[in-house]
């Protein structure tokens, strides 16, 4: 079964510093692979996706994930961390049925 | 990007009462949509597949008779929470799929409702 494994609950960066959140995956089958980022009380917004092709996938904001297939990651990062960065992000792995299973969310904070 | 609208952003009832929300895709046409619920610092859990015409695929645990789905059109879908609890509080999100069965479409989010069951 697939699945999705995000460690940290919490990260915490400074301002301009480079933002890493981490997401293993489990999938029996190639995986399609998704970051969205919540901000309170709103829906979720997509990061980037892979599905296949170029391991390296540039999102939005400055974000980027690199599919590692022998590791099973897919970790987002950004070069440089802004205030308004600060936000949950959650990885997730497409399943059977076009359905979405995701992690358990990471929450960023971004200090001045 | 594609978008999808849910309404109402908040709502607050009586218990024992019945909540219906609203899902649209507004510029595009959905043939399935999803409804996932989110508890306080926790993800999202997949409640159940809507599809245009037919009946909801519910996910194992999710009461059906509670949770009542009608996707009566390709940009509507609907969830109503039936005699309401507090325990049914929660934040409700719907997701829309465009160009899903291409293989590489991706999934769009309602901005959701969250519901307070008093």
């Amino acid at each position: 079964a697939q699945s999705v494994t995000q460690l940290g609950s919490h990260v915490s960066v400074s301002e301009g510093a480079l933002v890493l959140l981490r997401c293993n995956y489990s999938s029996s089958v190639p995986p399609y692979l998704f970051w969205y980022v919540q901000y309170p009380n709103q829906g979720l917004q997509l990061l980037l996706k892979y599905t296949t092709g170029a391991t390296l996938v540039k999102g939005i904001n400055g974000f980027e994930a690199e599919f590692k297939k022998s590791e099973t990651s897919f970790h987002l990062t950004k070069p440089s961390a802004h205030m308004s960065d600060a936000a949950e992000y959650f990885c997730a792995v497409r399943i059977y049925g076009n359905k979405l299973v995701f992690g358990a969310g990471t929450i960023l904070r971004v200090k001045s | 990007g594609a978008v999808v609208s849910q309404h109402p952003s908040w709502v607050i009832c009586k218990s024992g009462t019945s909540v219906k929300i609203e899902c649209r895709s507004l510029d595009f046409q959905a043939t399935t949509m999803f409804w996932y619920r989110q508890f306080p610092k926790q993800s999202l859990m997949l409640m159940a597949t809507s599809n245009e015409g037919s009946k909801a695929t519910y996910e194992q645990g999710v009461e059906k008779d509670k949770f009542l789905i009608n996707h009566a059109s390709l940009t509507l879908s609907t969830l109503t929470v039936t005699s309401a609890h507090p325990e049914d509080s929660s934040f409700y999100i719907c997701s829309a799929a465009q160009g899903w069965g291409a293989g590489t479409g991706e999934l769009f989010f309602g901005e959701g409702s969250r519901l307070t069951v008093l």
